[in-house]
């Protein structure tokens, strides 16, 4: 099975700053088509996942642009900018390239 | 707007069968694959079934594979997963999910005797 490691487990971040979150895969997640698939979502306190980003770098409907996905292969960035208030929770890799799919652990960010 | 409303969960005794729904509107349910994840309690995301949109394929998790079936009927929107010999281990709250990447709020099952 695929495992997606993120890291770090948990990030504390000044409103404003920048924030950074790797999930790194045991396998490449380019699928026989060519596309990768591979989402972030991110489950706020006491709500349903919800999803960020999919194929890497696309980000979803009516999610703002200081979220950014990057990299390729086995390795992928989530980067947030400018962190607001409601960013906080707790982060998720997804990969849907490989049978079984799977999540990453999961990185809690929290506001300082 | 995209709706996905869960059903079904409950508290069951070790052994039992349960069967969960999953209802979608908003969008049209026969073009898309669907998932089943669960989250047990305080812990993260854990994928267990995939569908795809005409039921031509399935794929399920080691942890449920040959006791939880996933199904759908398109001619009611709605999707199922159907789970047998049920296990303390499989408590959790089980959230449908389209492949695009819209969530339900989930339904809590509890397995305990």
């Amino acid at each position: 099975d695929v495992v997606l490691t993120q890291t770090p487990v948990s990030l504390s971040v000044t409103l404003g700053d920048q924030a950074s979150i790797s999930c790194r895969s045991s396998q490449s997640l380019v699928y026989s088509d060519g596309n990768t698939y591979l989402k972030w979502y991110l489950q706020k306190p006491g709500q349903s996942p919800q999803l960020l980003i999919y194929e890497v770098s696309n980000r979803f409907s009516g999610v703002p642009d200081r979220f950014i996905g990057s990299g390729s292969g086995t390795d992928f960035t989530l980067k947030i900018s400018r962190v607001e208030p409601e960013d906080l929770g707790v982060y998720y890799c997804f990969q849907a390239t490989h049978d079984p799919l799977t999540f990453g652990s999961g990185t809690k960010l929290e506001i300082k | 707007e995209v709706q996905l409303v869960e059903s079904g969960g409950g508290l069951v005794q070790p052994g039992s069968s349960l069967k969960l729904s999953c209802v979608a509107s908003g969008f049209t349910f026969s073009n898309y694959g669907m998932n089943w994840i669960r989250q047990a309690p305080k812990k993260g995301l854990e994928w267990i079934a995939l569908i795809y949109y005409d039921s031509s394929n399935k794929y399920y998790a080691d942890s449920v594979k040959g006791r939880f079936t996933i199904s759908r009927d398109n001619s009611k929107n709605t999707l199922y997963l159907e789970m047998n010999s049920l296990r303390s281990e499989d408590t959790a709250m089980y959230y449908c999910a389209t492949i695009s990447g819209f969530w339900g709020p989930g339904t809590m099952v509890t397995v305990s005797s």
